[in-house]
């Protein structure tokens, strides 16, 4: 199994802002995601983050609101950009190994937009 | 589009009694489901996985059966705990089927409390 870390653990940001949400992993992993998760919903995938390539977007998200960068299997970053109210949510990243089909999840950042 | 359901209201019991869980699933069968515990503030984590050719799965006081023809996945934890209450999500993973594509398909768990 994989131990995930992400930094930042929680935030509070102001509307029209950004923030980078970094996910570091403690072995290389062949597939990392970043994953939305809203009170009262289902975990919902934003993108997979492809090492060395642009990431796979889910319908619904577009890489100008949520870029994403991949630089090696072990670490991952997600961007919110120019926040809104609506982006207050609970951000994953996890992890998968191409021999495995289980996901390892970091502890997620909540993140709160005023 | 795959839509997948469990149950929606929390789960209470007794100490030391079986919680099951419900997984149903509409359209085609996944070839793989998987379990997963979250607990509040932290990510979930992985318990069990079962693929369509298996009828149950076993790891210490968990059990989780497949029934395709039901479309439907039942989550056992035995001699429940206290320890064991948190929310419990199921997850449709198509396997080759979805080509390269290794993304689940989550539904929205299922809170359990178990009393002691």
């Amino acid at each position: 199994s994989a131990v995930i870390s992400q930094k930042p653990s929680r935030d509070i940001c102001q509307r029209g802002t950004s923030l980078t949400i970094q996910c570091q992993v403690d072995s290389q992993v062949t597939m990392m995601f970043w994953y939305r998760q809203q009170p009262g919903q289902s975990l919902t995938l934003i993108a997979t983050a492809n090492q060395g390539s642009e990431a796979t977007y889910e319908s619904g998200f577009v890489i100008d609101k949520f870029p994403i960068s991949r630089p090696n299997l072990t670490f991952s970053t997600l961007t919110v950009s120019n926040m809104s109210p609506e982006d207050s949510s609970i951000y994953l990243c996890s992890a998968m190994d191409s021999s495995q089909r289980e996901q390892y999840f970091g502890p997620g950042t909540r993140l709160t937009v005023t | 589009s795959q839509k997948i359901e469990q149950n929606s209201e929390a789960l209470n019991i007794q100490e030391g009694k079986t919680a099951t869980l419900t997984c149903n699933y509409t359209n085609y069968s996944p070839a793989y489901l998987q379990w997963y515990r979250q607990d509040p503030g932290r990510g979930p984590v992985f318990l069990l996985l079962i693929r369509e050719n298996e009828k149950e799965k076993r790891k210490e006081r968990l059990k989780v059966t497949f029934d395709t023809t039901l479309k439907q996945s039942l989550f056992h934890i035995t001699a429940s705990q206290p320890a064991d209450s948190a929310t419990y999500l199921c997850a449709l993973d198509m396997g080759i089927y979805a080509g390269n594509n290794r993304k689940l398909i989550w539904g929205l768990g299922t809170s359990l409390a178990v009393n002691p």
